[in-house]
């Protein structure tokens, strides 16, 4: 079956760096989508991977290993704004996506 | 710039009533989708429509009706509403189903099924 893992919960120090971990096992790969959610609200789009390496935006960098199923979002300068669940989604070879149950990220200050 | 707006944000309904969620954009994308979102779960997607009078189920389509008359509107219908349909309901949109194509959302629908 397809499976997208992420941490269920993260808590970092505000202005630190931490980094959120998603592993996918995905039939067929076109691209993985990160998705910042705060309570309440609608996901909105962070970033996009489809080749191997870093992309950075900012505060926020993400990393992408196709041979590893491998993705990490890196947020630096925490901010208690990012307060929120961090989704990582594969969207697969019938450019279906398949979404990771979130990482709720606690910042503390 | 409106675009993609969910209605009603927030319903209580009881157990074998029909309920419509309504979901419009504004952006003339072709994709629409449906998800619901539940605890320890991640996004399911329910239904979704490639185009006007094209739709096609997701994951967990059971229960459920959609239909696509027209591009900017995508309802989401509950036929018999049962308990296990309790969520947060959530439209999305994108221009192409291709690769690196962002999908927005709607604010979610609150559905309470009592």
């Amino acid at each position: 079956g397809q499976n997208i893992d992420q941490p269920t919960e993260m808590t970092a120090t505000e202005g630190a760096i931490v980094q959120i971990n998603c592993t996918y096992q995905t039939s067929g790969f076109n691209g993985l989508f990160w998705y910042q959610q705060h309570a309440g609200e609608a996901p909105t789009f962070l970033s996009y991977n489809v080749l191997d390496g870093l992309e950075e935006k900012g505060r926020f960098s993400s990393f992408l290993s196709r041979s590893k199923g491998y993705s990490y979002l890196l947020l630096k300068e925490l901010q208690m704004k990012d307060s929120a669940s961090y989704l990582c989604a594969v969207m697969d070879s019938n450019y279906q996506l398949i979404w990771g149950a979130g990482t709720k990220l606690i910042i503390k200050p | 710039d409106a675009g993609i707006t969910q209605s009603p944000r927030y319903k209580i309904t009881e157990t074998g009533r029909q309920v419509t969620l309504m979901c419009h954009q504004t952006w003339s994308h072709s994709y629409m989708f449906w998800y619901r979102q539940d605890l320890g779960h991640g996004l399911r997607l329910i239904y979704y429509s490639a185009a006007a009078d094209i739709t096609d189920k997701g994951e967990v389509p059971d229960g459920y009706v959609v239909s696509r008359s027209k591009t900017e509107n995508f309802p989401l219908t509950l036929e018999s509403a049962t308990r296990s349909q309790t969520s947060v309901y959530f439209c999305a949109s994108s221009e192409e189903e291709s690769g690196g194509n962002t999908i927005y959302f709607g604010e979610g629908s609150w559905l309470t099924v009592v």
